[in-house]
């Protein structure tokens, strides 16, 4: 079974750029999720898509953070503008069932460096 | 106070010897407890994964869950070098989002 893919492994921008973030779940996961891991904290939580709609949002930073999931499969997490304090990893993770169900599987994750 | 705390270490040990991690929780609603391991630069991995209270095995890890004290464990016998990552607990209650504890960094050397 392949894995989560993210890219670009890595990005380096200068504050105000904009950047977006590609993520391809395992085939059939129907739960996709976006967490931001800043460096010696754990994962939180910046999105939750069951399918191609948003099950939970409340944590994204709405005024610069956006995503969306095309035909319920591949998703993207764009930032505009960046931030200093957006320097973190950003990982994908994809789940097959409802919320609670079942344990996700991560990607490697972007490193992305906010100058 | 933050909804799971998770010590962050580093916790040493020598080749061989038993590790022990745990988290404490606030929420009484969470239900699924997990811990997952990060190598450097990688996605976190499943580890443990277990439902309500009691005890897991698998291999050489074993997971407790005692929701009466809203503690949980993770022990990993005869460590290797190889387990030298960081151990991040999280749980769920139903139907609502994971969260995740800030994570253990564990050393284990030869």
């Amino acid at each position: 079974e392949a894995g989560v893919a993210q890219s670009p492994r890595y990005k380096i921008i200068e504050k105000r750029q904009s950047v977006a973030f590609w993520c391809n779940p395992i085939s059939g996961h129907a739960t996709l999720y976006w967490y931001q891991q800043i460096l010696g904290q754990g994962p939180k939580l910046l999105i939750q898509f069951q399918n191609n709609g948003v099950v939970d949002d409340s944590q994204l930073p709405k005024d610069r953070f956006s995503a969306e999931r095309l035909k319920g499969v591949d998703s993207t997490l764009k930032i505009q503008p960046a931030k200093l304090e957006d320097s973190a990893v950003y990982l994908c993770a994809s789940s097959p069932r409802v919320p609670g169900d079942s344990p996700l599987h991560f990607g490697n994750g972007t490193r992305l460096t906010v100058t | 106070q933050k909804e799971v705390e998770q010590d962050p270490g580093p916790l040493s040990v020598p080749e061989g010897a038993i590790v022990s991690l745990n988290c404490t929780y606030s929420n009484s609603a969470f239900q699924y407890f997990m811990w997952y391991r990060q190598y450097s630069r990688k996605g976190p991995e499943l580890l443990m994964y277990t439902y309500s209270s009691g005890n897991k095995e698998d291999g050489r890890f074993t997971a407790q869950v005692d929701k009466s004290s809203k503690y949980i464990s993770l022990f990993i016998r005869d460590s290797q070098p190889s387990d030298s990552a960081t151990y991040l607990c999280a749980m769920e209650a139903a139907g609502n989002k994971l969260t995740f504890g800030g994570g253990t960094r564990v050393l284990v050397k030869p």
